[in-house]
């Protein structure tokens, strides 16, 4: 009954390699948001998804991008990865856009070497 | 645009200590404003949350009330427990300009027995 999943929990990789990490949510919630959080805990907002139109897109380089296939699901395509993509991933999702809690899976750790 | 401004950390207290942590925003209109809490190895969750102004938000003993003359939302607790180390993030979120909600840069908590 995992409210919101990610996987994988962990992900290590080298440069230059493609790799997704997937999200999915159970609650009904209709907006999905991807963050990025550095080895100081701070966390910036990456992508945003309103059933499944994307409402906010940070400047974040164009080797990152998300799909959602459905309002139950973002994920996270990273192409060319470098070292400075190293850092815990978060998935969220909220019930409407702003002013809204926010509730966030476990993270997936990604190292690149 | 908006900004949330918390007290740097790391904090450490005794156990039983008076904690607060304090938190300032910018915004404009009336967002609402909430602290999230994230224990090592996990996703951030809700702590407690005000969505008006002298809103008191309160859960497991601690406390928080929206001040908006001062633009504040500091977070205390009479009595903290070992179990409440963790990082703490002051956030802000409203219906308007972009939909994003605005995280502090989080502080950490090391309660001592």
């Amino acid at each position: 009954d995992t409210a919101v999943s990610q996987t994988p929990k962990y992900l290590v990789t080298q440069m230059g390699n493609d790799k997704s990490i997937k999200c999915e949510q159970n609650l009904g919630h209709d907006t999905m948001y991807w963050y990025k959080q550095d080895s100081k805990k701070f966390l910036k907002i990456m992508f945003s998804y309103n059933n499944k139109e994307l409402i906010i897109n940070e400047t974040v380089p164009n080797r990152f991008s998300p799909k959602s296939p459905d309002k139950a699901h973002l994920n996270l395509h990273i192409n060319s990865l470098e070292l400075g993509d190293s850092a815990v991933y978060f998935c969220a999702s909220s019930h409407g856009t702003g002013g809204f809690e926010q509730f966030f899976g476990p993270g997936t750790r990604l190292t690149v070497l | 645009g908006n900004s949330v401004t918390q007290m740097e950390g790391p904090v450490t207290l005794s156990e039983e200590a008076f904690l607060t942590i304090n938190c300032t925003y910018t915004a404009t209109g009336y967002p609402s404003l909430f602290w999230y809490v994230q224990y090592p190895g996990e996703g951030l969750q809700l702590l407690l949350k005000a969505t008006k102004a002298d809103d008191k938000g309160s859960n497991k003993g601690f406390e928080a009330t929206y001040r908006k003359e001062t633009t504040s939302f500091h977070l205390e607790k009479g009595s903290v427990q070992v179990s409440d180390s963790a990082v703490y993030f002051c956030a802000l979120s409203q219906n308007t300009g972009g939909f994003k909600t605005i995280f502090g840069a989080g502080t950490r908590l090391f309660v001592k027995a």
